[in-house]
């Protein structure tokens, strides 16, 4: 068990409203990353982070921004949330040195964006 | 287009069946991971394959890596209810700082 949380696990918000997402780890893993899926998609990458204040985007940042201000949270924020992001976002983090190790996921949070 | 295409992506059959998913791309890969998926959850990884040609077992479950390290395949004898699931590949790029996931199979094993 990597100790990651998720939280709120299932929020429904209105289209043009702000949603944050957060990720807690209880170790102190440098990689951390942020996927959502949808089907026929598998997962997709967002944003991750390598260390407190550095993050990168993944193949799908669009609309979504970051913060990673303490080593044990890693924030996902939609400013103005669309329908197009109705999705189940994990939060992962590496449990190796580098990012492309084996990841360990959180239970991850449904939004649903009316 | 993702990086990784995984087929099929739908699979059902009746419990002692076998079966294999693949995962394949035109990009080479470092290594491959598979992972699977129960519902409400989040993935858990089975295995990582880093050497073309290589294969790996895990019980009735057999992974192989391409010899190019292109693609993967994973192979289930004597399929059982509780390999219900969606499993989904994920490769590693060299100089990248993540994994790429393919687009997922989902299994279903019948009684």
């Amino acid at each position: 068990d990597a100790g990651i949380t998720q939280s709120p696990r299932h929020k429904v918000t209105e289209t043009g409203t702000p949603v944050t997402l957060r990720c807690h780890q209880t170790e102190n893993h440098r990689y951390m990353y942020w996927y959502r899926q949808d089907p026929g998609h598998g997962l997709r990458l967002i944003h991750y982070s390598y260390g407190v204040k550095d993050t990168d985007k993944g193949e799908v940042s669009d609309g979504y921004s970051v913060s990673r201000s303490k080593t044990e949270d890693f924030l996902l924020t939609l400013e103005s949330a669309t329908s197009s992001q109705t999705s189940v976002y994990f939060c992962a983090i590496s449990v190796t040195r580098e990012g492309t190790g084996e990841l360990f996921f959180g239970e991850g949070s449904r939004l649903t964006v009316l | 287009t993702q990086l990784l295409e995984q087929s099929p992506q739908f699979l059902s059959i009746q419990e002692g069946e076998n079966l294999t998913v693949y995962c394949n791309s035109s990009s080479v890969f470092s290594s491959l991971q598979w992972y699977r998926q129960e519902p409400g959850e989040g993935p858990v990884l089975l295995v990582t394959v880093v050497t073309g040609g290589e294969v790996k077992k895990l019980k009735r479950l057999t992974f192989q890596f391409g010899d190019a390290r292109k693609d993967s395949s994973l192979h289930i004898t004597a399929a059982q209810p509780g390999d219900t699931g969606l499993y989904l590949c994920a490769g590693a790029r060299t100089g990248a700082n993540n994994l790429f996931f393919g687009t997922g199979t989902r299994l279903t094993v019948i009684p």
